[in-house]
C-alpha cells in the first residue's frame, strides 16, 4: 500500500531556515500536502503541491518535489518560535477512486529555539 | 471563518462500553472523514462518507465502528465495544469536493482503561 515517511525531530535556532524532508512510495499520488499540528489542536492544512509542478512558494514556505526521487520538502525561511509543531506531509491521488483518503507521514516535530 | 467542530474533547470509558464522538462538519461540505491518531503514531484514514453511504474505509474500520449522519448537521462515529487499543485521537473532517482542501476539527480525544 501507499507509505509516506519523515524524519521524526527538527531542531532549529529562531530566525534560521527549516527543511523538513518527505518520501512516498506511490508514484501515482497527485497532490501532496503539509500539515501542521500544533499542542493540542487539530490539522492545519499549510501548503500543497500538485505533482505536476516542482516547486510552489506562499510567503515563508517554499514546496519543493522531486518526483523521480518521490521527495518532497517543506522549508520555512526565518523560522519563528510559533512554527514550532508537528509537521505532516500527506498525499493522495483523489481521482483514484479507490483511495480518495489521505495517506500521512507519522510527522516531523518542529522545535524551535530562541 | 467557518470551521469543523467536534465534541466531546476528551471522554474517558472503560473497556466494552459504546462511545459516539459527534462532529460538525463545515455547513456547505459534501464529503465527510473521520482520521485517528493513537499517540506517537500516524494519522490515519477510518472512513469517508458522501451521498449518506460510506464511500471508502480502512481496514481499521471494521464491524464495531460505524458512521451516521442523522440530520442535515452532524455526523458520528460510533464506536460499539471499545478496546484498549481504540484509545486515540479521533478527528473529523470535511471538505466541499475530493480536490478541495480538507478541514479538520481539534479532534476528540478517546481513552479506554
Amino acid at each position: 500500500g501507499e507509505d509516506v515517511e519523515q524524519s521524526l525531530f527538527l531542531s532549529v535556532r529562531e530566525g534560521d531556515s527549516s527543511v523538513i524532508n518527505c518520501t512516498y512510495t506511490d508514484s501515482s499520488s497527485t497532490y501532496l500536502y503539509w500539515y501542521k499540528q500544533e499542542p493540542g489542536a487539530g490539522l492545519q492544512l499549510l501548503t500543497y503541491i500538485f505533482s505536476n509542478m516542482d516547486m510552489k512558494q506562499d510567503q515563508r514556505l517554499t514546496v519543493l518535489l522531486n518526483k523521480k526521487d518521490k521527495h518532497l520538502s517543506l522549508r520555512i525561511a526565518d523560522t519563528q518560535t510559533g512554527d514550532s509543531a508537528i509537521y505532516f506531509c500527506a498525499e493522495t491521488d483523489p481521482m483514484d477512486t479507490g483511495r480518495r483518503a489521505l495517506t500521512f507521514g507519522s510527522g516531523t516535530r518542529l522545535q524551535v529555539q530562541p | 471563518e467557518p470551521e469543523v467542530t467536534q465534541t466531546p474533547s476528551h471522554q474517558v470509558t472503560q473497556m466494552g462500553q459504546e462511545v459516539i464522538l459527534r462532529c460538525v462538519p463545515i455547513s456547505n461540505h459534501l464529503y465527510f472523514y473521520w482520521y485517528r491518531q493513537i499517540l506517537g503514531q500516524k494519522v490515519e484514514f477510518l472512513v469517508s462518507f458522501y451521498n449518506n453511504e460510506i464511500s471508502e474505509k480502512s481496514e481499521i474500520f471494521d464491524d464495531q465502528f460505524s458512521v451516521e449522519r442523522p440530520d442535515g448537521s452532524n455526523f458520528t462515529l460510533k464506536i460499539r465495544s471499545t478496546k484498549l487499543e481504540d484509545s486515540a485521537m479521533y478527528f473529523c473532517a470535511s471538505t466541499l469536493s475530493v480536490t478541495g482542501e480538507l478541514f479538520f476539527g481539534e479532534g476528540s480525544r478517546l481513552t479506554v482503561l
